[in-house]
């Protein structure tokens, strides 16, 4: 198994610019999160989605969509890219709610100027 | 302040030494979860607690739910022991809450 993967793992975007953060599983997980990582600040909850077609709104979902149509794939679009979007940004899946261990993908870097 | 409080933020530590990692919540919550964060970015999960203790090789972590408060323990430390070390909690629901983490330095 891959577990979860994500692409890309680097870009730079120009302020205004729009683009999608790919994130895929394959442990036919349910619960699927998109995490920000700022330097020397925990991880924010962006999005989360616990099925297929299923999404709500975590702690800073401001400046991002999400959309959940296979229970594999869980795309985070950036529209209007903001300097205050440059971050390192996670997914991760769940066999399930709180108890259950999250896997991590290798994060994408982000860098708006 | 912030519901997850680690302690402390950074650490340095010599080969073999014992180490000890705090994290305080101020919530109920149903579960805590040690991660690593490695120093090429990636995270993984060590351990998920709801009570006691539980105990990974050189790793041990215990829970304290009255006190509301974690310890993760690291027995006999490594260079390969480097990383940042993450407290998470979760409530009621499938989320997670997550404290700043503890970067920990191991010296040879």
């Amino acid at each position: 198994n891959a577990g979860v993967t994500q692409t890309p793992k680097f870009r730079i975007l120009k302020i205004g610019q729009s683009m999608t953060l790919q994130c895929t599983q394959d442990m036919n997980h349910n619960y699927m999160y998109w995490y920000r990582q700022d330097p020397g600040m925990g991880l924010k909850l962006i999005y989360y989605s616990v099925g297929a077609g299923i999404t709500d709104k975590g702690e800073v979902p401001n400046g991002y969509n999400v959309s959940r149509s296979t229970t594999e794939d869980f795309p985070l679009r950036l529209e209007l890219a903001a300097p205050s979007q440059t971050s390192v940004y996670f997914c991760a899946s769940s066999n399930g709610r709180e108890r259950e261990t999250q896997y991590f993908g290798p994060g994408t870097r982000l860098l708006v100027l | 302040k912030n519901e997850v409080e680690q302690s402390p933020q950074n650490l340095t530590a010599q080969e073999g030494e014992f180490i000890t990692i705090n994290c305080s919540y101020s919530v109920g919550i149903s579960a805590l979860h040690w991660l690593q964060q490695h120093p090429g970015g990636g995270i993984v999960s060590l351990f998920m607690l709801s009570s006691g203790k539980k105990k990974h090789g050189r790793l041990i972590a215990t829970i304290n739910i009255q006190e509301k408060h974690s310890s993760l323990h690291i027995t006999a430390s490594h260079p390969r022991d480097s990383a940042v070390y993450i407290c998470a909690v979760g409530t009621s629901g499938s989320r997670l809450t997550f404290g700043e983490g503890t970067q920990l330095t191991v010296n040879p």
